[in-house]
């Protein structure tokens, strides 16, 4: 079945780039959106964006100045990058499948924490 | 957009009992509205979808029911597995969460 696992730097510092990277295994990209989700520690869950296999993504307006989702089908991958990072950004950061079928997301990965300290 | 809430903000159940969440939009969602359950370190676990429908292995002690505004998840009878925390997500645009709520032990 479809997995998938997120990758990338535990630790960014404040002012400076987030990129995480989502592999996908067990199936086919396409005809999905792949979606960026974020939990701060203790606190609940906030959708970044999402891209569609075509490359057509969406963001969630407040951070819409910061974020780039770009997915390669290719390589079975989509990654997230966040500029100008503060602390607020450290969260849980979750790569999803979002099935326009369903139109929901309903399938997860693990979770990378990645925390913005100097 | 359109803002999420959830009611209550937390409850404490027993084993057995019936247990409704309620989820409001701020706008008309049509059905697209889905059910969440997240334990405690673990990745949230989709279990309605379409307002009503079940996801595939999800017990069907979990239903749902709403359109519109106003929304609900009830388990019917709370089994110890079912302690977690429950979000609403809509996806009619831009997707969103509600805060949450959590359901405790009594």
């Amino acid at each position: 079945q479809v997995q998938l696992q997120e990758s990338g730097p535990g630790l960014v510092k404040p002012s400076e780039t987030l990129s995480l990277t989502c592999t996908v295994s067990g199936g086919s990209l396409s005809g999905f959106y792949w979606t960026w989700i974020r939990q701060p520690p203790g606190k609940g869950l906030e959708w970044i964006g999402y891209v569609h296999s075509s490359g057509n993504a969406q963001y969630k307006s407040s951070l819409r100045s910061r974020v780039t989702i770009q997915v390669d089908t290719s390589q079975s991958h989509f990654s997230l990058i966040l500029t100008s990072v503060t602390a607020a950004d450290t969260a849980l950061y979750y790569c999803a499948r979002y099935s326009p079928d369903l139109a929901a997301f309903d399938i997860w990965g693990q979770g990378a924490m990645v925390t913005v300290s100097s | 957009d359109i803002h999420m809430t959830q009611s209550p903000s937390s409850l404490s159940a027993s084993a057995g009992d019936r247990v409704t969440i309620t989820c409001r939009a701020s706008q008309s969602i049509r059905h697209y509205l889905n059910w969440f359950q997240q334990k405690p370190g673990k990745v949230p676990r989709l279990l309605i979808y379409g307002a009503s429908n079940l996801q595939s292995g999800v017990p069907s002690r979990f239903s749902g029911s709403g359109s519109g505004t106003d929304f609900t998840l009830t388990i019917s009878s709370l089994q110890p597995d079912d302690f977690a925390t429950y979000y609403c997500q809509q996806s009619f645009n831009s997707p969103d969460f509600g805060p949450g709520t959590r359901v405790e032990i009594k």
